[in-house]
């Protein structure tokens, strides 16, 4: 079992459209939490950390849930350039351990 | 100012030939860490320097791969006796302080290896 799993997808939505992703973590030891954004053939970078009493950012909402060592994204009003790869992220004793990501595709 | 600077950008080379690859962190920035993403993988840790010491090195996926850092500054990651499994992206990434306090990385734009 991935120390960090997440569904794939691809994720495939209309403009407007609210999607959540949601990822699982199997280290209960784990001490911070990170959605990153990785486009087509770019390096990562951070979209927001996640704090347990959940955060707010524009159209981002981020839910940790420690109890079940589960993360969720929310985007609300999805836009064109939201088009992107999600990765969940778990501070583990230090390390960053990546998912594998979640496809995202908004279409016109 | 200046993110993270990787080079090169591309490396095409043979299997069996050695490769090094450069990372230059963000200035001040006294963490480093070099990861592997391989098609369409997550990203899989290598590394971590705090200043010039690697403190972890499990990642390493073999004694083909080494890295070091001087002057707390530029990292090199050597693999030698390349093999066509070895191709992916490696990314390198630095923060600003030990990784302990869950600080944020800022990733360079990788370089992509190709082994053939």
């Amino acid at each position: 079992r991935k120390e960090v799993e997440q569904d794939p997808g691809p994720f495939n939505v209309p403009e407007g459209a609210t999607v959540a992703f949601n990822c699982t973590y199997s280290n209960s030891a784990s001490q911070s939490f990170f959605w990153y954004r990785q486009d087509c053939r770019k390096e990562p970078k951070l979209l927001m950390s996640v704090y347990s009493s959940g955060n707010e950012d524009g159209r981002f909402t981020a839910q940790l849930n420690r109890a079940s060592q589960y993360i969720s994204l929310l985007i609300r009003d999805s836009k064109l350039s939201d088009s992107a790869t999600y990765l969940c992220v778990v501070n583990k004793g230090g390390k960053l351990i990546f998912g594998q990501g979640t496809e995202l595709s908004v279409k016109p | 100012g200046a993110g993270v600077s990787q080079s090169p950008s591309n490396k095409v080379t043979e299997k069996g030939k050695d490769v090094e690859l450069r990372c230059d962190p963000i200035s001040g920035h006294t963490a480093l860490y070099w990861y592997r993403q391989s098609l369409g993988q997550g990203l899989e840790f290598l590394i971590y320097f705090q200043g010039n010491s690697a403190p972890d090195k499990s990642g390493l996926p073999s004694d083909r791969f080494s890295a070091e850092r001087t002057g707390g500054s530029v990292s090199t990651l050597t693999i030698q006796r390349t093999q066509q499994e070895d191709s992916a992206v490696y990314l390198c990434a630095s923060s600003p302080r030990d990784r302990g306090l869950g600080e944020t990385q800022y990733f360079g734009p990788g370089t992509r290896l190709l082994v053939l």
